[in-house]
């Protein structure tokens, strides 16, 4: 069954420095999506992607974050100053269709990003 | 926004005991219900969704559950546990409130099933 695979697994970056966390969503999939648990806490959503550009995001996705779908395959987040806080586990996803159209995300693994 | 509860956030069970975790979300309206399942070093899969008709669902692995709008519940339920059953488990939904894009997580059950 293919799968979503994000690199790396583990991320551990000095606080205040730029990551990208890297995602190859299933192949034939349209619409892509990060979310981040931190530790103890919900899964929570930060964006959705659709047709280049982004459909939906959440409070938490502020200026720090961004977005791209550099070329036909990866799906990329990049958390440009990061902060002690940033510290989570990040699940890309990516579906089908949208909501309605009765296609359900498809998870990764996740990045556990560490920031010291 | 749209919030969902799961009741219980460890459970410990032995094997062939029955299951049943809970499961509401805040909003009515048009959704679209969800179980995710994490097994201890993997990702998240799909367990279960209900979008539309009937409301007793049937997943992987002997799991079912319940739609009743009423109640705004969703509970997931599994009749025997076994010992690969020991995983997180995950309420999720998504619309109207808060939009379609995006789904909306539970805080997570644990479930340890003892052999």
């Amino acid at each position: 069954e293919p799968e979503v695979t994000q690199t790396p697994s583990h991320q551990v970056t000095q606080m205040g420095q730029e990551v990208i966390l890297r995602c190859v969503p299933i192949s034939n999939h349209l619409y892509f999506y990060w979310y981040r648990q931190i530790l103890g806490q919900k899964v929570e959503f930060l964006v959705s992607f659709y047709n280049n550009e982004i459909s939906e995001k959440s409070e938490i996705f502020d200026d720090q974050f961004s977005v791209e779908r550099p070329d036909g395959s990866n799906f990329t987040l990049k958390i440009r100053s990061t902060k002690l806080e940033d510290s989570a586990m990040y699940f890309c996803a990516s579906s089908l269709q949208g909501a309605f159209g009765n296609q359900p995300q498809h998870f990764g693994d996740g990045t556990r990003l560490s920031i010291l | 926004a749209q919030s969902v509860s799961q009741h219980n956030h460890h459970v410990i069970l032995s094997e062939a005991a029955s299951l049943e975790l809970g499961c509401n979300y805040s909003y009515g309206g048009t959704v679209n219900l969800f179980w995710y399942v994490q097994y201890p070093g993997q990702h998240l899969q799909l367990l279960l969704k209900y979008f539309s008709g009937d409301p007793l669902v049937k997943g992987i692995k002997g799991f079912e559950a319940e739609f009743i709008k009423s109640k705004f519940s969703f509970n997931l339920r599994k009749p025997s546990v076994q010992w690969s059953d020991t995983a997180e488990y995950f309420c999720a939904v998504n619309g109207p409130s808060g939009g379609y894009q995006k789904v909306t997580f539970g805080i997570g059950t644990k479930l340890q099933v003892i052999p």
